[in-house]
């Protein structure tokens, strides 16, 4: 049972432009949201959170914005850099349970010069 | 650098066989969590230690186990090794929110 799906597997996009990335969840309980990169050869990063209780976060060139209704979140990242490629992962946390975080499988991103 | 260190970087070892995975949690991080990342998965979250206890559980086997110690680190021990279980096992270490978590560069096992 897959609770958070990141259905692309991919993404590459021009350096300079907006790059998009999905997320979907099934789980209702889920009240916060969390983003991590990960480049090759190390560990997830912490990149940008939301609440259940609002509909964007924003930080420097990333927002993030959460479609309650729809159980859909995105990560829009404005402009796009070359370092910005790497695998980005969406989770959900159910904070009233439990400190478990429930990730997605991850979306690689490629910006290209 | 996240401030999470784990030991070894690579393991290679045989079906049957037991290994020990070691963490240390960022100065002052109590909560020390574990996934596993296995191929074309995402992070699964194993199991989660607060300050010497037990706080949460997710997916793990029975034939895994962790503690953590009094100075705070964490060993993961995986036992009656399986060639399914090759994959990368990450540590993670939080402060005040269990959300936010901080990331080691993470242990890559390969069962033979």
């Amino acid at each position: 049972d897959q609770q958070v799906k990141q259905n692309s597997p991919s993404l590459s996009v021009q350096e300079g432009r907006i790059s998009i990335l999905n997320c979907d969840y099934t789980n209702s309980m889920f009240d916060y949201f969390l983003w991590y990169k990960k480049y090759p050869a190390e560990g997830p990063t912490f990149l940008i959170s939301i609440s259940s209780i609002k509909d964007k976060n924003e930080d420097g060139r990333f927002t993030v914005f959460l479609n309650k209704s729809a159980k859909h979140l995105s990560l829009h990242i404005v402009p796009s850099q070359p370092g910005d490629s790497a695998v980005y992962f969406c989770a959900g946390a159910d904070t009233g349970a439990n400190s478990k975080l429930t990730f997605g499988k991850g979306i690689t991103l490629s910006v290209r010069p | 650098d996240s401030g999470v260190t784990q030991t070894p970087k690579h393991l290679i070892t045989a079906t049957g066989q037991r290994v020990t995975l070691r963490c240390s949690p960022r100065s002052g991080d109590l909560s020390v969590y574990w996934y596993q990342q296995s191929l074309d998965q995402g992070l699964q979250f194993l199991i989660q230690y607060y300050n010497g206890e037990e706080r949460a559980k997710g997916n793990i086997l029975e034939r895994f186990s962790a503690q953590q110690f009094p100075d705070l680190h964490s060993e993961l021990n995986l036992s009656s090794l399986e060639l399914g279980d090759s994959a990368l096992y990450f540590c993670a270490s939080s402060r005040d929110r269990f959300y936010e978590q901080y990331f080691g560069p993470g242990t890559r096992l390969t069962v033979t």
